[in-house]
Parts: C-alpha cells; sequence; structure tokens
C-alpha cells in the first residue's frame, strides 16, 4: 500500500525567507503527486500538481522518483502563505488520493 | 452552485446517537469523495463514489458508517451510535471526472460528547 510522510508538523519562518515542506512517499508504481493547502477558515484546495510541472503563487514541487520526494518549495515566504500544506499520492490507476498528515506553516513578519 | 457544499457545518451529538452528514457536490461531477479529517491525523480515506458504479467502500472503519449517493449527486454519510472517536471534521469533495482536479467542501465537524 502507497504511503505519504511529512515529517514536519510544523514549520515556521520569517517573511523573506526560503521554505521547503518535505513530502516523501513510498509506492512500487509512478504516482500522481499533489500539494494542497488549507488557508485558515478556507476549505482545502489544489496548489499544484506534478504532472503539471508549473508554479503556484511562487511555489514549485519536483518530482524526485530516486528519493521519492515531492517536497514544495518557495524561495521567499510571504505572511499570506500561512497555512497547512498537505502532500497526496495518487496511484496510477487508482482515483483515491492519500494524503500525508500535513505541515503548518507559519511565516512570521 | 458555487462549489461542494456540507451541511451542517458542525453538529454535537451524543454518544450511541445516530447522525447523518451531506454532502452536494458540484453539478455535472461524477466523482464523489468522503474524507475524515483528525487532528494530527491528516485526511483518511473513507468512501467514493463514480457515477453509477459500486462504491468504493475500503476506507470505512466499522460496520457503524454507511454512505449513500442518490441520483448520482447528492451524498449522505451515515454514522450510527455514534463513539467519541468518531469526533473528527468530515471532509467531502467532487471531481469532474475521476482523474481530474477534486474540490473539497467546508467541511462537517462533528463532536461527539
Amino acid at each position: 500500500a502507497q504511503r505519504v510522510t511529512q515529517p514536519e508538523k510544523l514549520l515556521s519562518v520569517f517573511k523573506g525567507a526560503p521554505v521547503e515542506l518535505k513530502c516523501n512517499y513510498s509506492y512500487s508504481g509512478s504516482p500522481e503527486l499533489f500539494w494542497y493547502v488549507q488557508y485558515s477558515r478556507q476549505r482545502l484546495q489544489l496548489l499544484l500538481r506534478h504532472i503539471s510541472r508549473e508554479s503556484i503563487k511562487g511555489f514549485t514541487a519536483d518530482l524526485n522518483k530516486g528519493e521519492t520526494s515531492f517536497h514544495l518549495k518557495k524561495p521567499f515566504a510571504q505572511e499570506e502563505d500561512s497555512a497547512m500544506y498537505y502532500c497526496a499520492l495518487r496511484p496510477r490507476g487508482s482515483y483515491i488520493p492519500t494524503f500525508g498528515r500535513g505541515t503548518s506553516l507559519i511565516v512570521h513578519p | 452552485g458555487a462549489g461542494v457544499s456540507q451541511s451542517p457545518s458542525n453538529k454535537v451529538t451524543e454518544k450511541g446517537k445516530d447522525v447523518e452528514l451531506r454532502c452536494d457536490p458540484i453539478s455535472g461531477h461524477t466523482a464523489l469523495y468522503w474524507y475524515r479529517q483528525s487532528l494530527g491525523q491528516g485526511l483518511e480515506f473513507l468512501i467514493y463514489f463514480q457515477g453509477n458504479s459500486a462504491p468504493d467502500k475500503s476506507g470505512l472503519p466499522s460496520d457503524r458508517f454507511s454512505a449513500e449517493r442518490t441520483g448520482g449527486s447528492v451524498s449522505t454519510l451515515t454514522i450510527q451510535r455514534t463513539q467519541q472517536e468518531d469526533s473528527a471534521v468530515y471532509l467531502c469533495a467532487s471531481s469532474l471526472t475521476r482523474d481530474s482536479e477534486a474540490f473539497f467542501g467546508q467541511g462537517t465537524r462533528l463532536t461527539v460528547v
């Protein structure tokens, strides 16, 4: 069975600092990977997916199959980035994403 | 509608009572998911509906949990004989197809006292 691990429950940085939210996965096949974000008092929403290889709100994530990682990065954090971030994996042929436990990002002014 | 709608937004119930949670997906979305979000536990998959196919119930934690989706639209998650460990936020999501982006509702916060 697949597993998604987000080792940090909480990540605290200052505005303007680089940020990296870690995500490691275990899955024997070729997965689809996603990052979801939940801002305070808002619903969970898709931030980005690895197949689109895009940058959203300055965030990027690269799938590293060798290290089985999909870390989320942003070079200069902003206060409005403070939120809960979830990494998710969807195995090929399945339609059910498996989520990690989430990392709370706090960006201090 | 504007998005996935869930009701009620909050529910407090006594241990042992049954509860029903409702999800109205985005119109036209064929796939519908239920997840449970517990503090520090992330999102736990419960059940998945796709069109008229038999649902994937593999995530339901016990036979006290059941769900229906009527007419391929509205879904109801029922928890019988609630226990304190059932306290969580129950999230519903829908997607246009099984491969496309999932849109989440605001959730129902269930508290069993």
